[in-house]
């Protein structure tokens, strides 16, 4: 079983639609949560991140957090065609001292396609 | 925000040469930058840390001999993909965080080998 699961679509909508993306882990340790935004041929983009359980909102975007099951999962609203990429969820764990979002463990991506 | 440049963007090689690739942190010091691969349509995978002025620490599996990691200053680290064969073509990114701060990616090197 792969530490983190992400349903790798791919994912079409309308334009003007909400965007449901989520992913599940297993690994308790995982205390730091990100989204990323990956257009092809390019590195990923950093979309959202955080570290509690709730809702973290972010213009369009929110981030969704529940720790007690272990998902997470990131709305778009208003989708736009420029939202067209691959959406990549990547959690860490926590460490004592240092960089605590270093040593990220990806999903496997979502392809994401907005058709106007 | 920060900014990662990597560099080249693209590059081809033949197959026994070595490739160097870099990775800038542009607008922070970073003690800590970490080098991913990635397969078509695939994620991300950590291939190892480089530590400023310290060896890196590669992940199970990489060949440390094979991939040659470089973090010489706290805004410069070099990946050298040495004796390059066809199967290490792939997608090549460098990733940097600011102190407490989540990590940022380059654009990504795409490395052919032939």
């Amino acid at each position: 079983q792969k530490e983190v699961e992400q349903d790798p679509g791919p994912l079409s909508v309308p334009e003007g639609a909400i965007v449901s993306l989520n992913c599940t882990y297993s690994n308790s340790a995982f205390q730091y949560f990100m989204w990323y935004r990956q257009y092809s041929r390019k590195g990923p983009e950093l979309l959202m991140y955080t570290y509690s359980s709730g809702n973290k909102e972010d213009g369009r975007f929110t981030a969704q957090v529940d720790k007690s099951s272990k998902y997470i999962s990131l709305f778009i609203r208003d989708s736009q065609p420029s939202d067209s990429a691959t959406y990549l969820c990547a959690m860490s764990p926590r460490y004592a001292g240092g960089t605590s979002y270093g040593k990220l463990t990806f999903g496997q991506g979502t392809i994401l396609t907005v058709h106007p | 925000g920060a900014v990662v440049s990597q560099h080249p963007s693209w590059v081809i090689c033949k197959s026994g040469t070595s490739v160097k690739i870099e990775c800038r942190s542009l607008d922070f010091q970073a003690t800590t930058m970490f080098w991913y691969r990635q397969f078509p349509k695939q994620s991300l995978m950590l291939m190892a840390t480089s530590n400023e002025g310290s060896k890196a620490t590669y992940e199970q599996g990489v060949e440390k001999d094979k991939f040659l990691i470089n973090h010489a200053s706290l805004t410069l680290s070099t990946l050298t993909v040495t004796s390059a064969h066809p199967e290490d073509s792939s997608f090549y990114i460098c990733s940097a965080s600011a102190h407490r701060s989540p990590l940022h990616f380059g654009n990504g090197t795409r490395l052919t080998v032939t």
